[in-house]
């Protein structure tokens, strides 16, 4: 069975430093991946896809950036973390548009201070 | 681009009550999944219904892909029912989804 780990659960950074946050896939080959941010306990937005190694697309200009240096690993990074990155972050995959089994990880919680 | 609008924006209800939580979407989609998220933030896939009705259990799922909206069913609620219930819809054909602001539920015992 496939399963997805997210880590780390919480994160408490200041401002100004690094972010590295990493996404992994066990039991499937080739999956879809996605990073979503949310903010206030309401309403994902996308930030990051990407549909194979080196393809990674953004959905929104920000201060943020995401590699795949493997096939299922997926990392949200950041070089100086800004007060308004602050919020829930969600690791996803699934084996493409058009069929079920959209997975969430169980997301990290970002506080920047 | 499309854009996926949920009612009620929140809805307390006693144990046991029954309730409909409605998902309306701007354009013509191919499907539509429902989420169910705990209080502790965890993302649970309820339903993968691009139309018709399905059911698990006390929870079952309507679309009307014609009419662009689509229904939860949650029956003799429980609180372990409470949480952020949110319908997504797929945008292009790389498998990303766009959310509702989703349904806050609280069931009281």
């Amino acid at each position: 069975s496939q399963t997805i780990h997210q880590w780390p659960a919480t994160l408490v950074q200041p401002v100004g430093s690094p972010l590295s946050l990493e996404c992994t896939v066990e039991g499937t080959s080739n999956p879809n991946l996605y990073w979503y941010r949310q903010a206030a306990g309401r309403g994902l937005q996308l930030l990051f896809y990407s549909i194979g190694i080196d393809q990674i697309s953004s959905e929104v200009p920000q201060n943020l950036s995401a590699s795949r240096p493997q096939d299922r690993q997926f990392i949200l990074s950041s070089k100086k973390l800004l007060l308004s990155d602050s919020g829930f972050y969600l690791c996803a995959w699934t084996w493409g548009t058009g069929v079920p089994g959209y997975t969430f990880g169980s997301g990290t919680r970002l506080t920047v201070v | 681009g499309i854009q996926v609008e949920q009612s009620p924006p929140d809805l307390i209800l006693q144990e046991g009550a029954n309730s409909t939580l409605r998902c309306n979407f701007s354009d013509s989609v191919n499907n539509l999944q429902w989420f169910h998220q705990n209080p502790w933030g965890q993302l649970i896939n309820l339903f993968y219904i691009p139309s018709g009705t399905k059911q698990n259990g006390r929870l079952s799922a309507t679309t009307v892909a014609t009419e662009r909206y689509s229904l939860l069913y949650i029956s003799s609620s429980q609180t372990t029912d409470s949480g952020v219930y949110f319908c997504a819809v797929p945008s292009g054909n790389t498998g990303k989804l766009i959310f509702g602001q989703g349904t806050t539920l609280q069931v009281k015992p």
